[in-house]
Parts: C-alpha cells; sequence; structure tokens
C-alpha cells in the first residue's frame, strides 16, 4: 500500500530537548515537504526536498532543521524546541505525473512544547 | 506571491444540503487547484484535483471546475451528509518546477442529522 508514515503521531516535550520527528514514504518520490498546521493560518511549508541530498527552506523554517540521506526519509528536527512549535505537523510526498503533481499527505504529528 | 483565499467557516448544514465552499486565488503562472480534505483526528487526503481552467475535478459527489475568468475553484455537493462533516482546504500549486502547496486556511464543515 502506497503510503507516508510519521512517527511519532503525538510528543510532549519540553523547552530545548532536542527532538526527530520522522518520516518515510514507499512511493519512491524525489519530492518531499513539511507542513505545520496552525489554527486560522492553514498550513504553512516548512521546508522541503527535491531530492537526496537537495533540500531548501519553505516558508516558515526558523527553528528546523531537515536531512535527506535517503529517498524515502526526510526527517524534522527540532534542536531547541519552543512553545511556540507548538503544532501538528504533516510530512508530504509529490507524485508527479501526467497530469500534474498530486501530494500525499502522513497522518500528522501532535507535538506540545512545554 | 501565491495565495488562496477559501470562505470562513464554520458552516453548519442539515443533512441532505446543498454546499458551496467558495474558493479564489492568486498566482503566477497556470497553477494545478485541488480540494483536500481533514477528517477529525486525521491527515489531510486528497478530495479532488483540476490541472487546467474549466477542468471539473470530481469525486465522491463533490466537484469543483476550475475558472480561470474568475480565479475560482468553488467546492459542490448536492446533498451532504453527516460523514462529509470535516475541514475542508483549497490550495494550489504552481506550475514550472515548484511542488509547494500553498494552502487556504480552511473551512470547518458540521452536517447535522
Amino acid at each position: 500500500e502506497a503510503q507516508v508514515t510519521q512517527n511519532p503521531r503525538y510528543l510532549i516535550t519540553v523547552t530545548g530537548k532536542k527532538l526527530t520527528v520522522t518520516c518515510s514514504q514507499n512511493m519512491n518520490h524525489e519530492y518531499m515537504s513539511w507542513y505545520r498546521q496552525d489554527p486560522g493560518l492553514g498550513l504553512r511549508q516548512i521546508y522541503y526536498s527535491m531530492n537526496v541530498e537537495v533540500t531548501d527552506k519553505g516558508d516558515v523554517p526558523e527553528g528546523y532543521k531537515v536531512s535527506r540521506k535517503e529517498k524515502r526519509n526526510f526527517p524534522l528536527i527540532l534542536e531547541s524546541p519552543s512553545p511556540n512549535q507548538t503544532s501538528l505537523y504533516f510530512c508530504a510526498s509529490t507524485a508527479r505525473g501526467r497530469y500534474g503533481e498530486t501530494q500525499y499527505f502522513g497522518p500528522g504529528t501532535r507535538l506540545l512544547v512545554l | 506571491g501565491d495565495s488562496v483565499t477559501q470562505m470562513e467557516g464554520p458552516v453548519t448544514l442539515s443533512e441532505e444540503a446543498f454546499l458551496t465552499i467558495n474558493c479564489t486565488y492568486t498566482a503566477t503562472g497556470y497553477p494545478s487547484l485541488f480540494w483536500y480534505v481533514q477528517y477529525p483526528g486525521e491527515g489531510l487526503q486528497l478530495l479532488l484535483k483540476a490541472t487546467k481552467a474549466d477542468d471539473k475535478g470530481s469525486n465522491k459527489g463533490f466537484e469543483a471546475t476550475y475558472r480561470k475568468e474568475t480565479t475560482s475553484f468553488h467546492l459542490e455537493k448536492g446533498s451532504v451528509q453527516v460523514s462529509d462533516s470535516a475541514v475542508y482546504f483549497c490550495a494550489l500549486i504552481t506550475q514550472g518546477g515548484s511542488e509547494k502547496l500553498v494552502f487556504g486556511k480552511g473551512t470547518k464543515l458540521t452536517v447535522n442529522p
């Protein structure tokens, strides 16, 4: 089954404690990205990756890092989380087809930073 | 920059009512347009899409037509069900290399029996 998986699904942490949210896709897509969803703001892109070892900032990259060492994995790293990073995070993987691109989303990771 | 504006929610309807959620966009180039749905406690699912002017996307009784002249992509359903209760997001991807989705802020729909 084609899917995007994220772990953990729920996480409570404290300010300054480094954490990593994993993302994996089994569709051999080149393009992957991370979004955060906040009430009243919709979804905003944090970082994206166009292929292995190719990453770039999205609209709200401050406080986040990513890496893309393998095509299937695209972890999101918070080196020193702060309460304003409390949010719902989605990883997405993009299929490029004859009729344009379509993004497939993971189930989401709900993060609370105390 | 590119942007998407969709009607403010929440929207509350009775079962079998007609649904319209308005969506307009601003973009350079020729964007592909999408509607995503997020059911309570779940991630986003692609509901329908349209890639060029006058295309109609449809799925599960929902429809939306890509109107270039009015830069709109309104979502419609003739008869909603309780199971359609969710948050609906309009989004675009600009063609020409960038795969970034630009989202509207979402419209929460509640359908009562």
